[in-house]
């Protein structure tokens, strides 16, 4: 089964308010990916994360990878309403198949404006 | 035009029919990926492949079958479908070679099944 934990499920926020999720394992990771999907669409990679402590932005979206590497979190600065979407977090078990991904359960994001 | 294409992308069927998905790639990758996504499970992988001559089984394999036809195209079989396989059923590319030789992942926009 799945064997990553992303929190929270879901959020209800305000635009222009600052949005924080992430995802936990009890396996270390040595890839981690963040990825948004919209309404009637696959997800889109937002970033990927590679080394243990590494932080990377991409426009308003920063993540990180946790430094006991069975972590990473994304951060969402100064949200707008095309920020909604279901976000998911993606990892590669160190030691896994080649190519897997396991991903989390997903955060609903609302965005009011 | 879109890298990773999928056909059809709704489709509604009866208990016991047989279906294929189809996914179509431009982007030259030798990886692809079957996924199936409910609601509040997120994304669960079904079947991969590295080329066209290798085919794995992922999470949850049961009741689907694939094939690797060419390096960019890979289907999806439900023998015999059942309510319980209604779900959006993606496909994915991904190339070791490129993106940093990590493996992420590129996905279609979806195939919506209904098995009524």
């Amino acid at each position: 089964g799945q064997q990553l934990n992303q929190s929270p499920q879901s959020m209800f926020i305000q635009e222009g308010e600052d949005v924080s999720m992430n995802c936990t394992s009890s396996s270390i990771f040595n890839t981690w990916l963040w990825y948004k999907q919209d309404p009637g669409e696959g997800p889109v990679l937002l970033i990927a994360l590679y080394k243990a402590g590494e932080l990377t932005s991409n426009g308003r979206l920063t993540a990180q990878f946790g430094i006991t590497r069975k972590d990473s979190f994304l951060n969402i600065s100064a949200s707008i309403p095309s920020d909604v979407g279901i976000y998911f977090c993606a990892g590669r078990k160190y030691g896994g198949s080649q190519g897997n991904l396991i991903f989390g359960k997903g955060t609903k994001l609302s965005v009011k404006p | 035009d879109a890298d990773v294409t999928q056909t059809p992308r709704n489709r509604i069927t009866k208990t016991g029919k047989r279906i294929m998905l189809e996914c179509s790639q431009t982007k030259g990758h030798d990886r692809m990926y079957w996924y199936r996504q409910d609601p509040g499970l997120g994304l669960r992988l079904i079947y991969y492949s590295f080329d066209v001559k290798d085919i794995n089984k992922g999470e949850i394999s049961d009741g689907y079958s694939v094939s690797r036809q060419a390096q960019a195209k890979f289907s999806l079989s439900l023998e015999s479908a059942i309510p319980n396989q209604t779900a959006l059923y993606f496909c994915a590319t991904s190339d070791p070679l490129t993106a940093g030789g990590n493996n992420e992942q590129f996905f279609g926009p979806g195939t919506r099944l209904t098995v009524l």
